[in-house]
């Protein structure tokens, strides 16, 4: 199947500081990156979606301003946490399909970031 | 509101048997249906897809849809310890470029 690969996978900072999240498809085109956020023990939460080229739609309650998402190309999304605090610990996990994906959605390996 | 729902289990069954995991959703223009296997700490692993209703087979692995019911499951035959995990089931409201609505998973402990 696909790969998508997430960089890096465990990642702490200080609180008041920005971390970047990197995910590549590494074999087919992603039109569409999604991002997740997943707390323990609970589902997988849409943050935003992103398509190549344009800007990211983000859902009701997350803000744009703290979670920068770029696709700048066909195999590249970042999410940026600007100001973390430790409330933005977390598993982190990017998704992505194409059409050379066969449209299915593949998940990167998750990133988890923990503020302290 | 979308809503996907799941049990939550956990679901014990012994080393052998048949796993039912079942999922509603509340969208009736759901047109993708994914079930996804998900290890403690880990990033979700595609299992299976179905769009049409009816049964989908895969290995051990068999999907089943009723969109009249809007209802999806999936069997596991034969089910084995490294089985068990919590299975995550996604819906999706188009066949390009969307997101998915995911449940809360089912936890799986199959015993030896």
């Amino acid at each position: 199947g696909a790969v998508v690969s997430q960089h890096p996978s465990r990642v702490i900072c200080k609180s008041g500081t920005s971390v970047k999240i990197e995910c590549r498809s590494l074999d087919f085109q992603a039109t569409t990156m999604f991002w997740y956020r997943q707390f323990p023990k609970q589902s997988l939460m849409l943050m935003a979606t992103s398509n190549e080229g344009s800007k990211a739609t983000y859902e009701q309650g997350v803000e744009k301003d703290k979670f920068l998402i770029n696709h700048a190309s066909l195999t590249l999304s970042t999410l940026t946490v600007t100001s973390a605090h430790p409330e933005d610990s977390s598993f982190y996990i990017c998704s992505a399909s194409g059409r050379s994906s066969g449209n299915t959605i593949y998940f990167g390996e998750g990133s988890w970031l923990t503020v302290v | 509101q979308k809503e996907v729902e799941q049990n939550s289990g956990p679901l014990s069954v012994p080393e052998g048997a048949i796993a039912s995991l079942n999922c509603t959703y509340s969208d009736q223009g759901s047109q993708s249906f994914f079930w996804y296997r998900q290890y403690s700490g880990k990033s979700p692993e595609l299992i299976m897809f179905i769009y049409s209703n009816g049964d989908k087979e895969d290995g051990r692995f068999t999907a089943q849809l009723n969109k009249a019911s809007q209802y999806v499951s999936l069997l596991i035959r034969d089910s084995q310890p490294s089985d068990s995990a919590t299975y995550l089931c996604a819906v999706g409201s188009g066949n390009s470029g969307y997101a998915l609505n995911f449940g809360k998973g089912t936890s799986l402990l199959v015993t030896p």
